[in-house]
């Protein structure tokens, strides 16, 4: 079955510092990449959208220029948490979406990165 | 705005023993809902779907699960659980797409202990 790499799955970084957090998908063509994140005992929350060769779309309350979206090829979507402070700690899980007539109804998911800002 | 609420954080259940999570949701349409199980370490992992159609949904590893509008409940069975169904599970409703997956609004999710 389809395979949807994340890496890293775990990191600690000091605060202001930069992580960049990737999602690959291993044996197909993603043009839409999804990424949530999830804090302790609460629901996966969508942040943002990312379509391959355009911007991201972010949901309400999430900063743009906090959370990077990259989506420049049709199998890698990275993620890049600026100036991180303790706040952004949490669970960040990828998914991806196949090409039209190539599982398009399914969403294959990352094994998640768990983040921890000191 | 859609929601997921699953009611149970933790249930344990005897291995062997029949397993029923609770799914409810609130969507203004017909609503595209999904299960998914998350093992250690792992990635979510698709057991089935709802679109339309028969209510009563068959997915993988032996689950299913029964769309009840009235009810507004998607609650995911299996009759007899085995020791490896120890994982989160997660009720999810779409919107958008082809399939509704465009924007997914997951629960809380469920932790399932199995004991022998």
């Amino acid at each position: 079955g389809a395979v949807v790499s994340q890496h890293p799955s775990w990191v600690i970084c000091k605060s202001g510092t930069s992580v960049k957090i990737e999602c690959r998908s291993l044996d197909f063509q993603a043009t839409t990449m999804f990424w949530y994140r999830q804090f302790p005992k609460q629901s996966l929350m969508l942040m943002a959208t990312s379509n391959e060769g355009s911007k991201a779309t972010y949901e309400q309350g999430v900063e743009k220029d906090k959370f990077l979206i990259n989506h420049a090829s049709l199998t890698l979507s990275t993620l890049t948490v600026t100036s991180a402070h303790p706040e952004d700690s949490s669970f960040y899980i990828c998914s991806a979406r196949g090409l039209p007539g190539q599982d398009n109804e399914k969403l294959f998911f990352g094994s998640g990165t768990q983040l921890s800002v000191l | 705005a859609q929601s997921v609420t699953q009611p149970d954080i933790h249930i344990t259940v005897s291995e062997g023993a029949s397993l029923e999570l609770r799914c409810n949701y609130s969507y203004g349409a017909t609503p595209y809902l999904f299960w998914y199980v998350q093992s250690p370490g792992q990635g979510l992992q698709l057991l089935l779907k709802y679109f339309s159609g028969d209510t009563l949904v068959q997915g993988i590893k032996g689950f299913e699960a029964e769309f009840k509008r009235s009810q507004s409940s998607f609650n995911l069975r299996k009759p007899s659980v085995h020791w490896s169904d120890a994982a989160e599970y997660f009720c999810a409703v779409g919107a958008g797409g082809n399939f509704g997956n465009e924007k997914l609004t997951f629960g809380t999710g469920t932790r399932l202990t199995i004991i022998p």
